[in-house]
This record gives structure tokens, C-alpha cells and sequence, in this order.
């Protein structure tokens, strides 16, 4: 099983609709989580970062935690096509991260 | 702040050169370094960290004297990709871990180094 599940399916949608990613991982040691976002043939950007369960938010970016169910969520609310890129999920502890495999997201003007 | 710089973006080289990578923080010292791998429509695949003044840790399969990793000081880590084949070449991209970040794990990216082995 790996240490952190991302559906990698390309997700179109238009703009102004919300945009829900989400990501599963095995591993409960990890303890902290993060979304970065990628721009095509460029570095990762760090987008949120928690370290508990329940919902924090930034803007209008919305990142869901459930440690139970060792689920995590990434919503966008209003969503703009400079929203176009992938996005990861990141599970970090002991010093290292375990990233998932990016979601392709497209927001069609 | 928190950025990190990558030297040079792009590479092209022929097959059997060896070609260097350099990561830099340019606005906080790092004592953790990493350096990843990413293919097309790939996630980022850990292959060493990077610690200041010591011998990288690699990941299992990486070959550590095909990608040699010096990490010279608190802001400074190299990739050196020796002998390379048309197989090494993909997205390099290092990553930095601000030194006073206490338990935080998050780690700021550079922008990537694309490298083609011809």
C-alpha cells in the first residue's frame, strides 16, 4: 500500500465552480499535511499547511483534515483559470514528506 | 520569503558527461536539503537528503556515485549527475527546510532543472 493515494485524474471544470481534491494515506505517524500546487515545468509552491484535524482556511482555499479517517481535502472555492495546475497533497513526519501524484486541474474560462 | 533558487533550469548534454545541479536558499539557511526526481505526469520522487556537513542519505535504488550530493554550507547543496544517459533525463527539482522551522516539515522548492541526456 502506498504511503499516500492521489486519484491523478485530470479535473476540468468551469470557472467560478468549486474544485474538490482530496488524498488517503496509510501511514498515522505522519502528522502534518500540505497541498502544494505545480505550475507546468516549474517547482512545487507550498499552498497550505496543518497539522490537525478539521478545516483551515486561506483565501479561497479551504484544507480539510479527518485524521480518523486518514483523509485529507483540498477545496477552491470561486475558481479562477490562474487556478490551472497540479496540485499535491504532502504527508510529512520524521523529517522527510510523502507526496501523492498530483491532480491536473484545468479551469475552462 | 523562503525561496530557493536552482542552477541552471535547463541542461542538455551528451551521453556519458557528467553535469552539476546547484540549489540554493536565498533568504534563510537550510540545514536540510533535498533533491527530487519527477517524470512527466509523475509524482516527485525522493532521491537524497541532504544535510549540511554531512553525507547524504539516499533512497533506496538511487545510486548514490551516479548522483553525488555535496552540501557545502547552510544555504548551498549540488547535484552532480555523473556519466549520464538518456535514462537520467527528467525534472530535478531541490527542496530546503528553513533551519529554525523547530517541528514544521514543510520544505520550500526550487524551480526545477530539466535535464536532457542526448
Amino acid at each position: 500500500q502506498k504511503e499516500v493515494e492521489q486519484d491523478p485524474g485530470p479535473l476540468s471544470v468551469p470557472e467560478g465552480a468549486i474544485v474538490s481534491l482530496n488524498c488517503t494515506y496509510s501511514n498515522s505517524a505522519f502528522q502534518y499535511f500540505m497541498w502544494y500546487r505545480q505550475y507546468s515545468r516549474k517547482g512545487p509552491e507550498l499552498l497550505m499547511y496543518t497539522y490537525s484535524s478539521g478545516n483551515k482556511e486561506d483565501g479561497r482555499f479551504t484544507a480539510q483534515v479527518d485524521k480518523s479517517s486518514k483523509y485529507i481535502s483540498l477545496f477552491i472555492r470561486d475558481s479562477q483559470p490562474s487556478d490551472s495546475a497540479t496540485y499535491l497533497c504532502a504527508i510529512g513526519g520524521n523529517n522527510r514528506l510523502a507526496f501523492g501524484k498530483g491532480n491536473q486541474v484545468v479551469v475552462i474560462p | 520569503g523562503a525561496v530557493v533558487s536552482q542552477h541552471p533550469s535547463w541542461v542538455i548534454c551528451k551521453s556519458g558527461t557528467s553535469v552539476k545541479i546547484e540549489c540554493r536558499s536565498l533568504d534563510f539557511q537550510a540545514t536540510t536539503m533535498f533533491w527530487y526526481r519527477q517524470f512527466p505526469k509523475q509524482s516527485l520522487m525522493l532521491m537524497a537528503t541532504s544535510n549540511e556537513g554531512s553525507k547524504a542519505t539516499y533512497e533506496q535504488g538511487v545510486e548514490k556515485d551516479k548522483f553525488l550530493i555535496n552540501h557545502a554550507s547552510l544555504t548551498l547543496s549540488t547535484l552532480t549527475v555523473t556519466s549520464a544517459h538518456p535514462e537520467d533525463s527528467s525534472f530535478y527539482i531541490c527542496s530546503a527546510r528553513p533551519e529554525t522551522s523547530g517541528s514544521r516539515v514543510e520544505q520550500f522548492f526550487g524551480p526545477g532543472t530539466r535535464l536532457t541526456v542526448l
